[in-house]
């Protein structure tokens, strides 16, 4: 498995602003994931971060509205720039390990964003 | 058709039952297969990955049915601790990518 972390782990943001979330992980990993869950709903991948490369960004999210930073194998950042009260939402990072016979993600404990 | 269907339930169920779970997925090309489960205001956490041949950990036990395109998750002697929503998760062959459904939740009542 692996151990991770967010910070922040919750924030209440103004609209207009941007926030950076960060995602460390105890061990070196080649991919690593951004998701959303809003109220009520599943995940949705936003983009995935590989280090040494630029994001690849899932339909219907921008580069432009959530920067993401790979600078090694143990860290990311996510920025929700430009805020308003619909990026209300949690914010989780995970990270792929192999495993027996497939590879597994596992997850951060999330940063939960409320926008006023 | 959404990719990864589950009913969301509540399954309210007592203490000691068995209770199952499906999953439908709409991609024949998918590949593997996980059921994740979350806590309220928690991230998910890996149960169990599901394997062609089945896969049972202690009172759970993962099936998989590639001709009808649906997972199951059957839990037996149900714990007050087993009260969570359940992700299913599938990915498709030569992708990384995780399609999650919406969940079903389960209440284990005293």
């Amino acid at each position: 498995s692996a151990v991770i972390s967010q910070k922040p782990s919750r924030d209440i943001c103004q609209r207009g602003t941007s926030l950076t979330i960060q995602c460390q992980v105890d061990s070196q990993v080649t991919m690593m994931f951004w998701y959303r869950q809003q109220p009520g709903q599943s995940l949705t991948l936003i983009a995935t971060a590989n280090q040494g490369s630029e994001a690849t960004y899932e339909s219907g999210f921008v580069i432009d509205k959530f920067p993401i930073s790979r600078p090694n194998l143990t860290f990311s950042t996510l920025t929700v720039s430009n805020m308003s009260p619909e990026d209300s939402s949690i914010y989780l990072c995970s990270v792929e390990k192999t495993g027996v016979g497939t590879d597994t993600q596992y997850f951060g404990p999330g940063t939960r964003l409320t926008v006023l | 058709r959404k990719e990864v269907e589950q009913d969301p339930g509540p399954f309210n169920v007592p203490e000691g039952a068995t209770v199952a779970f499906n999953c439908t997925y709409s991609n024949s090309a998918s590949q593997s297969f996980f059921w994740y489960r979350q806590d309220c205001r928690k991230e998910p956490k890996l149960l169990m990955s599901v394997y062609s041949s089945g896969n049972e950990d202690g009172r759970f036990t993962a099936q998989l049915n590639r001709a009808s395109q649906y997972i199951s998750l059957l839990i037996r002697d149900s714990k007050l601790s087993d009260s969570a929503t359940y992700l299913c998760v599938v990915t498709t062959s030569g992708t990384y990518k995780y399609i999650f459904g919406t969940g079903t939740r389960l209440k284990v009542l005293a």
